[in-house]
């Protein structure tokens, strides 16, 4: 299965604790995205990496929230102490690297549902 | 601040009928389009894309317009099938930008 990967599918996490999301690109691809999807709503922009490097984290919360895409291994999402408010759907992207114009296409992965209780 | 809007929540169609879902936006530095369909517990999958360059593009069943004066795009499923029945996204990218926008999706029910 050559798509994006991301574990855990499901993560149940009380209030205060950390939540850890992985993500696997496609083959090939150096370019990962995070979108995060609450109830009811369309998919946000959180943040967007290429390895070792954040380009673009418009999208994230101030606080609590950090992303990371090292040279070996996934891209990680962390949330530390969670709030209820955290509760949603996680998912990751990856696009090739940029050609002329910046019209790669981004292919998603299963998603993170994360329940804080 | 909605910069994509999708402003019908769900359709129903008939199997073998055409849907249409729209898609409206307000930034005109949106240089390409995309739709993905999301089934429940799943991620997105991409249909298919259009450049701002072109008013139409076309993948077998899947049409997508787009009507630059308008900041307007629509996709044409034809004929329906009960398969596509799912939540259908609308998004938009900005030339060499990296994020998409999204809409907040249309569900479509295809009835046999």
């Amino acid at each position: 299965n050559a798509g994006v990967m991301q574990n855990p599918r499901h993560l149940v996490r009380r209030r205060g604790q950390e939540a850890r999301l992985r993500c696997s690109p496609m083959k090939g691809h150096s370019h990962v995205y995070w979108y995060r999807q609450l109830p009811e709503e369309g998919l946000k922009f959180m943040v967007y990496l290429q390895k070792e490097n954040i380009i673009d984290e418009s999208g994230m919360p101030k606080e609590r929230f950090s992303a990371e895409f090292p040279k070996e291994g996934p891209s990680i999402l962390r949330i530390q102490q969670v709030v209820r408010g955290d509760s949603a759907a996680y998912f990751c992207a990856s696009s090739p690297m940029f050609t002329a114009g910046g019209q790669e296409t981004q292919y998603f992965g299963p998603g993170t549902r994360l329940l804080v209780l | 601040d909605q910069q994509v809007k999708q402003n019908s929540p769900s359709l129903s169609v008939q199997e073998g009928r055409i849907s249409i879902l729209n898609c409206d936006y307000t930034n005109s530095m949106f240089d390409y389009f995309l739709w993905y369909k999301k089934y429940p517990a799943e991620g997105p999958t991409f249909l298919i894309s259009i450049s701002s360059i072109k008013d139409k593009n076309e993948d077998g069943r899947f049409t997508v317009f787009l009507n630059k004066s308008a900041k307007h795009l629509s996709l044409h499923i034809v004929p329906s099938q009960p398969g596509d029945s799912a939540v259908y996204f609308c998004a938009a990218k900005m030339e060499y930008g990296n994020k998409l926008v999204f809409g907040a999706g249309t569900i479509l029910r295809v009835k046999s």
